[in-house]
């Protein structure tokens, strides 16, 4: 069965410094990746959508690449700040599966 | 603009008793999902709508759980008898497209514990 991967221990980074968040999957091809904040006692939050044919894809300072031959998505924040502290989740979709299927999230925690 | 109402936002029940969490998507949406999030198992997708119509149920854990979606503007999920390890957080979501891969926009959650 499809496995999704996310680093279980938490990020911890200082203010200012780039961010870099791994999602790994395994045992199918998701032909698209969400990726997802989640604040404590909160809803995630959608943040970006990337399609197998998308090598990068950029908003503000948040940058999502798909690499469907690692099996891999990399989510980055430049110039992190403190308000950047929370969950993300990674969420591929197809790959015989009409459904988002979720990984269990790494927190990310910035340092003044 | 209002987003995904769900409630109640707490409940404390005892084991055996039935539970109905509510959900209200965002007006104009055609998909609503409920999801379960627990520390073990992570977010997980319960069942989906599309017009009020349940696509994909392949996640409702046992016959314990229902949902049904009367009309577009309002869903429950039903757990009948509760049991101490349906204690978790619910979502409810929606989105605009007829399709699991729209945006999902998530409601604050339904903080369940069954004692």
């Amino acid at each position: 069965s499809q496995k999704i991967e996310q680093n279980s221990e938490a990020l911890n980074i200082q203010e200012g410094k780039t961010a870099t968040l791994t999602c790994n999957y395994t045992n199918y091809s998701p032909a698209y990746l969400q990726w997802y904040r989640q604040d404590p006692g909160r809803g995630p939050v959608f943040l970006l959508l990337i399609r197998e044919n998308e090598k990068e894809k950029r908003k503000e300072r948040l940058k999502v690449t798909f690499d469907t031959t690692l099996k891999q998505s990399l989510f980055h924040i430049t110039a992190s700040q403190p308000a950047d502290s929370a969950t993300y989740l990674c969420a591929p979709f197809g790959g015989g599966y009409n459904k988002l299927i979720f990984g269990a999230g790494t927190r990310l925690a910035v340092h003044p | 603009d209002a987003g995904v109402i769900q409630s109640p936002r707490h409940e404390v029940t005892e084991m055996g008793q039935e539970v109905t969490l509510r959900c209200k998507p965002i007006s104009g949406h055609n998909s609503l999902f409920w999801y379960r999030q627990t520390m073990m198992r992570g977010l997980e997708l319960l069942i989906y709508f599309n017009n009020n119509v349940p696509i994909d149920d392949s996640g409702m854990p046992e016959d314990r759980f229902s949902a049904k979606m009367p009309n577009a503007s309002f869903s429950t999920l039903k757990i009948q008898p509760s049991e101490p390890r349906d204690s978790a957080v619910y979502f409810c979501a929606s989105s605009l497209a007829t399709g699991a891969i729209d945006t999902q926009y998530f409601g604050p959650g339904t903080r369940l514990t069954v004692l």
